[in-house]
């Protein structure tokens, strides 16, 4: 069954304490993995695709990378802006949609 | 400058109600979607429609009718109300295939009474 599963459920990190999400998938051929970032009362926010093993993408204080069975988003020295829940998703092969997992609450202190 | 936009932004409504959540997105892009979020904040698939035809219900209650007029809009129509629809429902979307990424609205906040 095609599952995706984050962890932690929930992060809270000091201010400038870099730390990283997991983003743990089991699909048939993977065609991609999306990272979203979604604040309170808000939609999902895209932040990065990724296509293929060993690719990276940054974006300010954000780095995603991916391997054959996992993402992860490295976020270096975090601001409190940087609080959000950050979600994880990939697409289903066959199949036009988007499997999502349950997110990470993040909260970055002052 | 909205690119995904839903309304209403709330709606609070007794159980059997039927009512209407509308979804417009001026991206040019040629499929739309609709996703529920409970309150654990899983995100789950409801309907999905390229070029305002319908290509994935993924076992959604007969109570909930999607409508595209056009490929920039699509609309959600809910009859007979319960309580276990109470939820945040997202439009999104995206060009074409699922390794597209898709763009979200702000969800319309559901509560049933």
């Amino acid at each position: 069954e095609d599952q995706v599963t984050q962890s932690p459920e929930a992060l809270r990190l000091q201010e400038g304490e870099s730390s990283s999400l997991n983003c743990s998938y089991t699909v048939s051929g993977l065609r991609g993995l999306f990272w979203y970032r979604q604040d309170p009362g808000k939609g999902p926010e895209f932040l990065f695709t990724l296509y293929s093993a060993g690719e990276e993408k940054e974006k300010e204080r954000l780095k995603a990378t991916l391997t054959k069975k996992e993402s992860f988003l490295h976020i270096t020295a975090p601001k409190p802006e940087d609080s959000a829940t950050y979600l994880c998703a990939v697409p289903i092969q066959g199949a036009q949609k988007l499997v999502f997992g349950q997110g990470t609450r993040l909260t970055i202190n002052p | 400058d909205t690119a995904v936009s839903q309304t209403p932004k709330y709606l609070v409504t007794q159980m059997g109600n039927d009512k209407s959540i509308k979804c417009e997105q001026n991206l040019g892009h040629d499929t739309m979607y609709w996703y529920k979020q409970d309150s654990k904040k899983f995100l789950k698939i409801m309907f999905s429609y390229n070029n305002k035809e319908l290509i994935i219900n993924e076992t959604v209650p007969n109570r909930f009718s999607p409508k595209s007029p056009d490929k920039a809009h699509l609309n959600l129509h809910i009859n007979s109300l319960e309580l276990g629809d109470s939820a945040v429902y997202f439009c999104a979307s995206s060009h074409g295939t699922s390794n597209q990424p898709q763009h979200f609205g702000d969800g319309t906040r559901l509560s049933i009474l």
